[in-house]
């Protein structure tokens, strides 16, 4: 348990469905991340918040929403996503203003999109 | 950021002791060398990191290079749990981003 939870741990979608994954984290952390795990690629960096402000976004399509609306919940919202979306979807949070900000991940969820 | 550069893979015996090289040859004065890891199934979890000196937990230990090129994390005694990918990272806490740029790591087979 690393004080991060991730729902659902696992989603089949169709490319037309829209759907959510969720994220809390029960650290009293102020940044949350999400990531992406492709197969056989290293972690890839989607979206960043600080105090509930995305700060980051490193050229995420559209089709990817991220919401934060609070410092503890962090959702990503899917919609016509396309085959190569699937992935693991990993979120993490940290204590961004100390000088080591440790990133606490959560367990991920596996997305299939067929 | 610095880049690392790790093995891909690395073999162990079940109870004898582990060293993980990285190798970080342009790493910057405010560079900390983390290390994570990945069991299979699980997101990334932190095992330890270092500016200059060596350090240990209960985890691990981490031996850092007088030059800071390079650095080892060493597991004393494998077990099969130990069984993951291991990433080496610098992270420079006043660089004004929250990157953490993930490598493709190494991957530890723990042998019974």
């Amino acid at each position: 348990e690393t004080g991060v939870t991730q729902t659902p741990r696992h989603l089949v979608m169709g490319m037309t469905n829209k759907k959510s994954l969720k994220c809390e984290q029960h650290l009293g952390h102020n940044a949350m991340y999400w990531y992406k795990q492709s197969a056989k690629k290293p972690l890839e960096l989607m979206f960043v918040y600080s105090l509930e402000e995305r700060v980051e976004n490193n050229s995420v399509p559209s089709r990817f929403s991220p919401e934060c609306p609070n410092s503890s919940h962090l959702f990503l919202h899917l919609h016509t996503l396309q085959p190569e979306d699937s992935a693991l979807y990993l979120c993490a949070s940290s204590q961004a203003d100390s000088s080591v900000d440790t990133q606490y991940f959560g367990p991920g969820t596996r997305l299939t999109v067929l | 950021d610095a880049k690392t550069t790790q093995p891909n893979s690395m073999e162990s015996n079940e109870e004898e002791p582990v060293h993980l090289p990285c190798n970080h040859s342009t790493i910057s004065g405010t560079d900390y060398i983390h290390w994570y890891r990945q069991l299979p199934s699980q997101g990334p979890e932190y095992v330890i990191h270092g500016l200059t000196s060596n350090v240990n937990n209960r985890m691990a230990s981490l031996a850092i290079a007088e030059d800071r090129k390079s650095s080892t994390l060493i597991l004393h005694r494998a077990t099969l749990r130990d069984a993951a990918v291991y990433y080496c990272i610098l992270r420079d806490p006043y660089s004004g981003t929250y990157k953490y740029i993930f490598g493709t790591g190494t991957r530890l087979k723990v042998l019974a």
